[in-house]
Order: structure tokens, then C-alpha cells, then sequence
């Protein structure tokens, strides 16, 4: 089965300054999707921004940008110009082309300090 | 966007009895539908995944004759906790994907539901 590691439980970031999370996976497919999803205190998991592994080029949604290497199977999420709203769990996901399973990490709790 | 939704939030029932939790997908047909666990601070555990149609596929260590699956159509899956015991209060998160088309990439999840055993 495909494993994926958040190796920081927890972070923090002064707001309106750049934060980055860590995610690396282990897989022999070729093909696949990685997520990360954010779980706010309301508990609702909310997708902030998906990459294909075929695809060079890093996926980006606004603030959240990621760092994909494939060859070292990492993906790191950057948030920029943090707010107070960005405080949550983070969570990185995997999943295989063809595949339904989704392989969750461990999470990341992010902390905003004003 | 595709949403799904819970029902109920939140329920709290006495040990012994059997809960039904609901998850619909809204405006879209979900052909498969996961269940997942979830305690305090932890991640997502997955607990079965359900096809309209057919039977739950459980994953390893699930009860299955405790945690039942019905997934009748494909707007509807639902999650009974059988004979329930605190040690089975949690979180209980519901996703769905479609089968096809751009939605197909990815799980939409419910807003989850809190279930308290006394």
C-alpha cells in the first residue's frame, strides 16, 4: 500500500508571512494524484489544491502553491500571506490514477499568529 | 461545486442501541462512496469503501456486521453503527466520487458527523 508522511505535526506562521508543508509518499506507480486538504475546526474537509504526476508543472490556487518532485516523491504545500483563516490540519493525500482509495498523511496543525 | 451532506451533525445515544448516519451527494451521482473514522487530532482512517449496488468493501480490521454499509442509489449511502459502545464514539466522515467527468478526480467530503455513546 502507498504510505504518506507529514513529518511536522505542527507549525506556525506570522500572519501575511509564508509558511511551507512538508509531504513525501512512497509508490511505485507512474501515475497519480496528490491533494492537500485543509480540516478547519468545523471539521469539514476542504480541498485547497491538486496535482497530477504527469503534469511538470506546479500546481497553484491563489495563495497555496506547491513545490511536486517526482523523482524524490515530495510534495510540499506553500501558503503565502498567511491570515488567521488558514489556521486548521492539513492534511496530503494520495491517490492512484486508476484507483478510488485515498492514502491520507498523518496531518499538519498550522497555527496563525497575529 | 459537488456537496455532499451528513445527517445528523451530531447524535448521542445510549449503549447497546444502533445509529444510522446518512450521506448524500447533492448534485451529483456518486458511484462510490467512502466512510472514514476519525478521533481527536488523528488522521482520516478508512473504513470501507461502498459502490452503488453492491456490497462494502471493508478494510482490514473493520467489523463489518458491527459498521453497515448500504449504499441503495446513487445520491444515498448509509452508515448503521450496530449495538453501539463509547468505544465507538468518533468522528465519522462520509465522502463520494463520481464516476466520471471532471468530479472524478476527486473525494468530496461531507461535513461529518459526531456520534457519543453514553
Amino acid at each position: 500500500a502507498q504510505t504518506v508522511t507529514q513529518s511536522q505535526p505542527e507549525m506556525s506562521v506570522q500572519e501575511a508571512e509564508t509558511v511551507t508543508l512538508s509531504c513525501t509518499y512512497d509508490t511505485s506507480e507512474s501515475d497519480y494524484y496528490l491533494f492537500w486538504y485543509k480540516q478547519p475546526p468545523s471539521r469539514q474537509m476542504i480541498l485547497v489544491i491538486r496535482q497530477e504526476a504527469y503534469k511538470q508543472q506546479n500546481a497553484t490556487e491563489n495563495r497555496f502553491s506547491v513545490n511536486f518532485q517526482k523523482a524524490a516523491k515530495s510534495f510540499s504545500l506553500k501558503i503565502s500571506d498567511s491570515q488567521l483563516g488558514d489556521a486548521a490540519m492539513y492534511f496530503c493525500a494520495y491517490r492512484s490514477w486508476t484507483g478510488n482509495q485515498f492514502y491520507f498523511g498523518t496531518g499538519t496543525s498550522l497555527t496563525v499568529i497575529p | 461545486g459537488a456537496v455532499v451532506s451528513q445527517h445528523p451533525s451530531w447524535v448521542i445515544c445510549k449503549s447497546g442501541t444502533s445509529v444510522k448516519i446518512e450521506c448524500r451527494s447533492l448534485d451529483f451521482q456518486a458511484t462510490t462512496m467512502f466512510w472514514y473514522r476519525q478521533f481527536p487530532k488523528q488522521s482520516l482512517m478508512l473504513m470501507a469503501t461502498s459502490n452503488e449496488g453492491s456490497k462494502a468493501t471493508y478494510e482490514q480490521g473493520v467489523e463489518k456486521d458491527k459498521f453497515l454499509i448500504n449504499h441503495a442509489s446513487l445520491t444515498l449511502s448509509t452508515l448503521t453503527v450496530t449495538s453501539a459502545h463509547p468505544e465507538d464514539s468518533s468522528f465519522y466522515i462520509c465522502s463520494a466520487r463520481a464516476a466520471s467527468g471532471s468530479l472524478a478526480y476527486e473525494q468530496y467530503f461531507g461535513p461529518g458527523t459526531r456520534l457519543t455513546v453514553t
